[in-house]
C-alpha cells in the first residue's frame, strides 16, 4: 500500500520568512496530493491540492510543487504569518487518503 | 452551520465499558469516514463508507464497528475499551466526484481510564 513520508517533524521560522515542508510517497500510481492545516482543537482543513498531471500550483502565499518522477511533493508558505502557526498534513492518494505524520509550524512574532 | 459535527467532544470512561462516537453531515456527501489520531498526531484512517460499501482497515481491531443509519450520518461504535484506544478520533466526509476532498469534523477526545 502506499506509504507518505513527511519531513520536518517541525520548523520554526520568523514572521515574515518562507516555510517548506516536503513529502514523499511511495505508490507511483497515487494521482492526488492534498495539504491539510489542523490548528489547536480543530479538525483538519484542506489548504491546497495538487494533482498528478500538474506540477505546480499557487493559491496567494502557499503553493505546492510535485515532482512524479521522484514521487515528492512540497508545500510552500511565503511571508509566513503567525496564524500559520499550526501542524499541517500531506496526504498522497489512489483510493483512500493516506497522510503524512505532520508538521508542526511555529512562525515567532 | 457546522458542515461536519460529532459528538461528543470529550468522551472519559473506563476500560472494558461499551461507548459510542456520533456523526453528522449537512454537506450532502455520500462517502463518510472515520479517522484515528493518536498522541504524535499520527492520522489513520479506519473506516469509508457509503450506502454501498464499507471498507474497513485492516488493522482496526473488530470491537469498533461504524453504523450508518442514513447518509447524512455514521457513528462509531466501540466495544470493550482498552487503554491503547485513547485518541482523538475525527468524522470526515466527501462526495462521490471529489472523494478526496475531505472535510473533518472537529475530533472527540477519546481517554481511557
Amino acid at each position: 500500500g502506499e506509504n507518505v513520508e513527511q519531513h520536518p517533524s517541525t520548523l520554526s521560522v520568523q514572521e515574515g520568512d518562507s516555510a517548506v515542508i516536503k513529502c514523499t510517497y511511495s505508490d507511483s500510481a497515487s494521482n492526488y496530493f492534498p495539504w491539510y492545516k489542523q490548528e489547536l482543537g480543530k479538525g483538519p482543513q484542506l489548504i491546497i491540492d495538487i494533482r498528478s498531471n500538474v506540477g505546480e500550483k499557487k493559491d496567494q502565499r502557499i503553493a505546492v510543487t510535485l515532482n512524479k518522477t521522484a514521487k515528492h511533493f512540497s508545500l510552500h508558505i511565503t511571508e509566513t504569518q503567525p496564524e500559520d502557526s499550526a501542524v499541517y498534513f500531506c496526504a498522497a492518494s489512489l483510493r483512500d487518503l493516506i497522510f503524512g505524520k505532520g508538521t508542526k509550524l511555529s512562525v515567532k512574532p | 452551520d457546522t458542515a461536519v459535527s460529532q459528538t461528543p467532544k470529550y468522551l472519559v470512561t473506563q476500560m472494558g465499558n461499551d461507548k459510542s462516537i456520533k456523526c453528522e453531515q449537512n454537506l450532502g456527501h455520500d462517502t463518510m469516514y472515520w479517522y484515528k489520531q493518536d498522541s504524535k498526531k499520527f492520522l489513520k484512517i479506519m473506516f469509508s463508507y457509503n450506502n454501498k460499501e464499507l471498507i474497513i482497515n485492516e488493522t482496526v481491531p473488530n470491537r469498533f464497528s461504524p453504523k450508518s443509519p442514513d447518509k447524512a450520518h455514521l457513528n462509531l461504535h466501540i466495544n470493550s475499551l482498552e487503554l491503547g484506544d485513547s485518541a482523538v478520533y475525527f468524522c470526515a466526509s466527501s462526495s462521490r466526484g471529489t472523494k478526496e476532498k475531505l472535510f473533518f469534523g472537529s475530533g472527540t477526545q477519546l481517554s481511557v481510564l
